[in-house]
């Protein structure tokens, strides 16, 4: 069945930094791709999504780009903040009912 | 604009007492609805989803049940609530079938702590 790999945490990073969050899936037809964030005590919100191959969504600073060759949706940001301290979560769509989730992320970023 | 809400936010429970959690979506009409739970330190595990009124699909055999009694409601309950049960639940929205890619929208969440 369909699944989502992503890097293990936590990632820790100093301030102004580069980041890269590894995500790969796996996947039969022509998922959607999403990248969510969850900040501490709240819920997830959507941080960006990419619907069909080489699209790339981006939002806030952070970029993903949907590469089916490598199966892949990595998500990056040239220069990470504080405020980017939250737990990243990768995920597929499987039909219009159903996301396919990553183990999520843990960021923290120090100043 | 859309909105959900989901309360209460935090709550302690004893082993054995019943759970309800509700949740409300606002602005939009025939969602798809879901509870999620988050263990400590843990990912998302897609506890039940429901594409109409009392339509629940569960996804993990246990002792929480889901409810569906209008468009825009979704209840989570337990009878007799279980150690295991403590995390963090989380309700979202979808919109129907005819449109969006899977997109999903999540309440702020509602802490459950079982002693």
């Amino acid at each position: 069945g369909n699944s989502v790999t992503q890097m293990e945490g936590p990632v820790t990073l100093s301030e102004e930094a580069f980041l890269t969050i590894n995500c790969t899936y796996t996947a039969t037809g022509y998922p959607s791709l999403f990248w969510y964030v969850q900040y501490p005590g709240e819920g997830l919100q959507l941080l960006l999504k990419a619907t069909k191959a080489d699209d790339k969504g981006s939002n806030k600073g952070f970029e993903a780009t949907y590469r089916k060759e490598t199966t892949s949706f990595h998500l990056e940001k040239g220069s990470v903040q504080v405020s980017d301290s939250a737990v990243y979560f990768c995920a597929l769509s499987e039909s219009n009912y159903q996301l396919i989730w990553g183990a999520g992320t843990k960021l923290i970023i120090k100043p | 604009s859309q909105t959900i809400h989901q309360w209460p936010a935090t709550l302690v429970q004893p082993v054995g007492s019943p759970l309800s959690l509700e949740c409300t979506v606002e602005g939009t009409s025939n969602p798809n609805l879901y509870w999620y739970r988050q263990a400590a330190g843990r990912g998302l595990q897609l506890l039940f989803y429901s594409v109409g009124i009392g339509q629940i699909s569960s996804e993990v055999p246990q002792n929480l049940s889901a409810s569906r009694p209008q468009d825009r409601q979704f209840i989570l309950s337990s009878k007799k609530l279980l150690l295991s049960d403590s995390g963090f639940y989380l309700c979202a929205w979808s919109a129907g079938l005819a449109s969006g890619a899977g997109e999903l929208f999540f309440g702020e969440g509602s802490r459950l702590t079982v002693l």
